[in-house]
């Protein structure tokens, strides 16, 4: 086990919704990075915090969004579900940018 | 940007078999990670290792940074080393973790 949990592990949700993702980074950790992972690909950057504040985003609109509170435990928010936004979303947890520890990830479906 | 290949894409092995997996990249990097990732989704760090060498058990990596690139040794297969191993690293301009696609591997007993 990382030490890095997400929540839910599972949701379904329909096109135009909004959803909430969570995650509790690894004790001492600071830094936290959010992917989306489609079936048969790799992870894919969405964005990252540090102490709190967006350190780097990837390719992803603005409907993409997400938080980090002073404990260092995340949100990935997501607005106007679209049905390509189904997909594994992984949260990772580092000290600063070193190695990255991965929770279960949630796997979300859009109908 | 800075360009990751894996090879080979696909590997099918018997158990006990040994394989080597091979990650090239176009850049200078100051952090390279490989992961495995199960089959139920969940990404386990294997090795942080941006130059040398690691063991841990039946696993190993090397990185050679001034040739750029990095290899994961399995030796002893077990059908439990069966899933995708990733490849992941970051450039000295970048800040973000960019990944391979992936070589899938398959232990049969």
């Amino acid at each position: 086990e990382t030490g890095v949990t997400q929540s839910p592990t599972h949701l379904i949700k329909t096109r135009g919704q909004q959803v909430t993702l969570r995650c509790s980074s690894q004790s001492g950790h600071n830094t936290v990075s959010w992917y989306q992972q489609a079936l048969g690909q790799g992870p894919q950057f969405i964005f990252q915090y540090y102490r709190e504040e967006e350190n780097g985003r990837g390719n992803f609109p603005p409907r993409f969004s997400g938080l980090q509170f002073p404990n260092y435990s995340s949100e990935l928010n997501v607005n106007a579900l679209e049905l390509d936004d189904s997909a594994l979303y992984l949260c990772a947890s580092s000290i600063g940018q070193g190695g990255q520890y991965f929770g279960a990830g949630t796997r979300l479906s859009v109908l | 940007g800075i360009q990751v290949e894996q090879s080979p894409p696909d590997l099918i092995l018997q158990e006990g078999a040994n394989s080597t997996l091979r990650c090239n990249f176009s850049d200078s990097v100051n952090n390279l990670q490989w992961f495995h990732q199960n089959p139920w989704g969940q990404l386990i760090n294997l090795f942080y290792i941006p130059s040398g060498t690691k063991q841990n058990g039946r696993l190993s990596a090397t990185t050679v940074a001034t040739e750029r690139y990095s290899l994961l040794y399995i030796s002893s297969s077990q059908t439990t080393d069966s899933g995708v191993y990733f490849c992941a690293l970051r450039g000295d301009s970048n800040y973000q973790l960019i990944w391979g696609a992936g070589t899938k591997l398959i232990i049969k007993p």
